[in-house]
């Protein structure tokens, strides 16, 4: 199946800060979403992204199909947005396969 | 907005109950979900299905059985609980082979 490979593994923002969060895929997909799960556990879809570039708020997001990788920014960050980042994607098959995330904490 | 909804976000049952996990989503999606997720070991697969009545075995589907009797209702059975199913379930949905998931917000089991 297909590998994702997310980077770095945790990350710590003071508040106001601007970070990017990467995701690696190992074959050509036909969906990959960014995910944020909440201290509650719920996974929320933040982009629907197999190509191009996205924008929502001070979230965006770009994916390079071409070269297997994605970009997740955050700008301004607030302490809202600590929790566990996920990519997942999705080729010829009905599975969505995950990346093991991204931690972000977000101090004020 | 696609709304997907787990019947429970907190469970505790005991070993060898059997346990059902139901999931409903009401945007008439083909496809629907069950995955668990532990710490360390992220996401897996247990079941998925592509239509009614159909099912598909994901990574670890052993002590998991499903049923999919009406396209908007996913059901995951435990058939005799265990500790090693503790665990948090999430369900989703998504149509089509490229369309977008939407997630439940999950249910949180511990088999005592």
């Amino acid at each position: 199946g297909i590998q994702v490979e997310q980077s770095p593994p945790d990350l710590i923002l003071q508040e106001g800060a601007n970070s990017t969060l990467r995701c690696n895929f190992s074959d050509s997909v036909n969906n990959l979403q960014w995910f944020h799960q909440n201290p509650w556990g719920q996974l929320i879809n933040l982009f629907y992204i197999p190509s191009g570039t996205k924008q929502n708020g001070r979230l965006s997001a770009t994916t390079v199909a071409t070269e297997r990788y994605s970009l997740l920014y955050i700008s301004s960050s607030q302490t809202t947005d600590s929790g566990v980042y996920f990519c997942a994607v999705r080729s010829n098959d009905y599975k969505l396969s995950f990346g093991a995330g991204t931690t972000v904490t977000v101090r004020a | 907005d696609v709304k997907v909804t787990q019947s429970s976000r907190y469970l505790v049952k005991r070993t060898g109950e059997k346990v059902f996990l139901e999931c409903v989503q009401d945007m008439d999606h083909e496809n629907m979900f069950w995955y668990r997720q532990d710490p360390g070991l992220g996401l897996r697969l247990i079941y998925f299905s592509y239509d009614v009545k159909m099912k598909e075995k994901g990574d670890i589907p052993e002590g998991y059985s499903v049923s999919r009797e009406k396209k908007e209702r996913f059901s995951l059975i435990l058939e005799s609980a265990s500790t090693n199913q503790t665990s948090m379930y999430l369900c989703a949905s998504s149509a089509g082979v490229s369309g977008g998931y939407t997630f439940g917000s999950g249910t949180r089991l511990t088999v005592v």
